[in-house]
């Protein structure tokens, strides 16, 4: 069981908005503006999409949004496209016991 | 070109030791934490542990902890991933990756390996 929850999937229609979240507890998630955000496209590495809750790297579309409300993240892709199909994880440092970080189980993205 | 080019594909027996590399280029090696992640076969990410090749301060994750050795040798910018004596739950893909922040902060990691398969089979 992974300490952040994520739902398995989601599906979306090209140009629709889909939200995932990444809900955690205080001594992670709610305590601290570490969030990242991952993609994952079928045997490749994962990709930073976002970090620190809403900043996005250099080259990452601004479709790909992040946000924090107490002890759930989310990332938001508006504008929806079929190469955005993959899977996606949050991570968060945490607090609990060494501090150290934690994925999310990872949420399968489907564009129907 | 900022990358991490990691060492090759493994078969491995029960009982074995393994050391895997990851070099880095295009950047400061010793400025960046390196950090290692698991991928388990159809599995989610699991983060292992990060070290500082400047002076190898070195952090594990409580579910790695005793289990594998991080080590870096700054003179070749080389960061590596070892056990001592392999299980068949070790089978796994092992990533490394790059912080975004020089000083560690974020905790995010921007720069990816290409991943070693590590395959652990009597």
């Amino acid at each position: 069981q992974s300490a952040l929850t994520q739902p398995a999937s989601v599906s979306g229609s090209p140009g629709q908005s889909i939200t995932i979240s990444c809900t955690g507890t205080s001594s992670d998630v709610g305590g601290y503006n570490y969030v990242s955000w991952y993609q994952q496209h079928p045997g490749k590495a994962p990709k930073l999409m976002i970090y620190e809750v809403s900043n996005r790297p250099s080259g990452v579309p601004d479709r790909f949004s992040g946000s924090k409300s107490g002890n759930t993240a989310s990332l938001t892709i508006s504008g929806l496209q079929a190469e955005d199909e993959a899977d996606y994880y949050c991570s968060s440092y945490t607090s609990s016991s060494t501090p150290h970080v934690v994925f999310g189980g990872g949420t399968k993205l489907t564009v129907l | 070109e900022v990358q991490l080019v990691q060492s090759g594909a493994e078969v491995k027996k029960p009982g074995e030791s393994l050391k895997i590399s990851c070099k880095g280029s295009g950047y400061s090696f010793t400025s960046y934490w390196i950090g290692w992640v698991r991928q388990m076969p159809g599995k989610g990410l699991e983060w292992m542990g990060i070290i500082y090749p400047g002076d190898s301060d070195t952090r594990y994750s409580p579910s790695f902890q005793g289990q594998v050795t991080i080590s870096a040798d700054k003179s070749i910018s080389t960061a590596y991933l070892q056990w001592s004596s392999l299980k068949a739950s070790d089978t796994a893909m092992y990533y490394c990756a790059r912080h975004v922040r020089e000083d560690g902060s974020g905790d995010a990691f921007d720069i990816w390996g290409q991943g070693t398969m590590v395959t652990v089979s009597s």
